[in-house]
This record gives C-alpha cells, sequence and structure tokens, in this order.
C-alpha cells in the first residue's frame, strides 16, 4: 500500500480540466514543498511535469499546474488532450529522508 | 542532451546478488545527486535509494536497507546499485534518475529502466 494515497483512476472528455489529488501526511505533503508529479505512458519512463508543489518541468504545457493545500496536492490538467492519456503519479518527499509515491491514477480521455 | 542508460538486469534465482549500473552523459554527473526508483509491472513507483553529488551521502527505503548499497564513480559517470539478498518479489523494472535542480528529492531525467526477476 502507497503512502500517499491517489485515486486509482479519473477521466475527462477533450476540453475539459481534470484534477487529481494526493493526500499525505504531516510528515510529508504536509511538511515540505518537495512535491511533484510525473506522467507515465504505457511502457515508458516517468516524465517530471510538477515539481516544488506548482512549477512546471521545462517543456510542460501550462495547461498543467499543481497546488496543495495542508496534506493534500493536486494535479490540475485543463483543456484535455487525447495525449494526456497517461498514469499519473505523484511524489513526496518525507521527513526522515526517504520518497513517498502515491500509487498512480490511471487518467482516461473520453 | 541527458542520456541515462541502465543496464545489468536479468534474471535471478531467491538470494543471490545483481549489480545494477547507470550510465550518464549529457551533463555534469558530478554535480546531481541520483537516485534509484523501481517499479513492479502495472503497479506504482517505489523510490529505493538517493546519493549525493559526491558519493558521501546515502539514504535508503525500509525495504532495501541492510541489503542494497548506493555507489557511484564520478570519473566514469556512472551510478550503482548493488543488490544482495534478493527476494523473490517477481519482475521489477529499475530506473535511475538525476536530481532536479542538482539536489532536489525530485527527478528531471529518467533512465529507461532494466528488468530484473528474481524467481526460482
Amino acid at each position: 500500500q502507497s503512502a500517499l494515497t491517489q485515486p486509482a483512476s479519473v477521466s475527462g472528455s477533450p476540453g475539459q480540466s481534470i484534477t487529481i489529488s494526493c493526500t499525505g501526511t504531516s510528515s510529508d505533503i504536509g511538511a515540505y514543498n518537495f512535491v511533484s508529479w510525473y506522467q507515465q505512458h504505457p511502457g515508458k519512463a516517468p516524465k517530471l511535469m510538477i515539481y516544488d508543489v506548482s512549477y512546471r518541468a521545462s517543456g510542460v504545457s501550462n495547461r498543467f499546474s499543481g497546488s496543495k493545500s495542508g496534506k493534500t496536492a493536486s494535479l490540475t490538467i485543463s483543456g484535455l488532450q487525447a495525449e494526456d492519456e497517461a498514469v499519473y503519479h505523484c511524489c513526496s518527499y518525507r521527513s526522515d529522508n526517504a520518497l513517498e509515491f502515491g500509487g498512480g491514477t490511471k487518467l482516461t480521455v473520453l | 542532451q541527458v542520456q541515462l542508460v541502465e543496464s545489468g538486469g536479468g534474471v535471478v534465482q531467491p538470494g543471490t546478488s545483481l549489480r545494477l549500473s547507470c550510465g550518464a552523459s549529457g551533463f555534469t554527473f558530478s554535480t546531481y545527486a541520483m537516485y534509484w526508483v523501481r517499479q513492479a509491472p502495472g503497479k506504482g513507483l517505489e523510490w529505493v535509494a538517493a546519493i549525493s553529488h559526491d558519493g558521501n551521502t546515502k539514504h535508503y527505503a525500509d525495504s532495501v536497507r541492510g541489503r542494497f548499497a548506493v555507489s557511484r564513480d564520478n570519473s566514469k559517470n556512472t551510478l550503482y546499485l548493488q543488490m544482495n539478498s534478493l527476494r523473490a518479489e517477481g519482475t521489477t523494472v529499475y530506473y535511475c534518475a538525476r536530481a532536479q535542480g542538482g539536489s532536489s528529492w525530485q527527478f528531471d531525467y529518467w533512465g529507461q529502466g532494466t528488468l530484473v526477476t528474481v524467481s526460482s
């Protein structure tokens, strides 16, 4: 069982917006801004999308945005496109020099 | 361009050892912390180990501490993961990854992964 809690799946139609939540504890998301999001297409390595809670990685579309409130981080994708269909993983630094990942959320573009 | 290429994966029996390598190019390897992350098929990502840019500081996930050892050779631009007492956990892909910004516990580049199967 993953330390960070993400919904197993979300879906949306092209052009719509979706938000994926990632809930942690006061020892990880609630304490640090080292929160990142990764996109992973089938058979591929993960790709950094968001780091430090809300900063877009180089080359990432501004349709992707990140935020945090308390112990919950969120990834929002606006103007959904077919190519956004993938698994999204959240990640947070934890207080004892460790890293936690969520279980991953499969995004389906209808 | 930044490239990370893992190697050394294979099929091994429980209780044996394996060493993974990750060759880096396209950046100044010696200035970046590096990490190992693994993933079982259809499962989430799991952080395994971290090593500072100079190799002096290392951290491990509880699940591998005492069995795995991370190291690096900055003269060869190579990261290693020595895995001992491997457990029968099936198939796992091991990725090496570079620290975003040099030391941030976030990963801006990943290798393509190397497959490790531990089975009797």
